[in-house]
């Protein structure tokens, strides 16, 4: 079974560009989550997605980040403009849903590692 | 609010050593908890959960974990070290189901596991 894909795996921007990141999940799995692991950190939570609806972006700084998941599938993750503290890598993982909305254990693809100057 | 403690930011243990990373939690009602491995420009990697049942949960690559819950904590380990284990250990929690909805996964900081020869 393939896992979670992610592209690209590195990227260097200077502050105030913009960058996208894209993840597909695995076949199947319903959820899909975006997460920002600042370095000697753990990962946290940007935005979580069952199907094509959002379920949580309560953590996600809506001024300069967006996240689409159009065909329930696919996901992007867009920053605009970018600043030197989104230097971090962003990490993509999916999950099935079980019965009743309920979300299995998540599956996270290598990650995108963002450096901004 | 739900967090996750890990003590450690570093153990160090020779090979063929029984080895301990350690993770308190704090959540409301009965948790769910995760150990993932993160290995240097990867993503993470589910080792094991517990949900529910036997305390003491058997995961991949002869990793286990102890849920304890009136020291509400669930350390991860292994009786033999090998030196491949040497990576970035993160213990996780989540909220118990209570209907569909998001049950952000809440990350520790991470534990550097080095096995020595």
């Amino acid at each position: 079974e393939a896992g979670v894909a992610q592209s690209p795996r590195y990227k260097i921007i200077e502050k105030r560009q913009s960058v996208a990141f894209w993840c597909n999940p695995i076949s199947g799995h319903a959820t899909l989550y975006w997460y920002q692991q600042i370095l000697g950190q753990g990962p946290k939570l940007l935005i979580q997605f069952q199907n094509n609806g959002v379920v949580d972006d309560s953590q996600l700084p809506k001024d300069r980040f967006s996240a689409e998941r159009l065909k329930g599938v696919d996901s992007t993750l867009k920053i605009q403009p970018a600043k030197l503290e989104d230097s971090a890598v962003y990490l993509c993982a999916s999950s099935l849903v079980i019965a009743g909305g309920i979300t299995d254990t998540q599956y996270f693809g290598p990650g995108t590692r963002l450096t901004v100057l | 609010a739900q967090s996750v403690a890990q003590p450690e930011d570093q153990v160090n243990v020779a090979e063929g050593n029984p080895l301990t990373v350690k993770c308190t939690y704090s959540v409301s009602g009965n948790p769910y908890l995760f150990w993932y491995v993160q290995y240097p420009n990867r993503g993470l990697q589910f080792l094991l959960k517990y949900i529910t049942g036997d305390n003491l949960v058997k995961g991949s690559y002869g990793f286990e974990a102890e849920f304890n819950k009136s020291q509400t904590s669930f350390h991860l380990k292994k009786p033999s070290a090998l030196v491949s284990d040497s990576a970035l250990y993160f213990c996780a929690v989540r909220p118990p189901y209570s209907g569909a909805g998001s049950y952000q996964l809440t990350f520790g900081k991470g534990t550097k596991l080095s096995v020595i020869p």
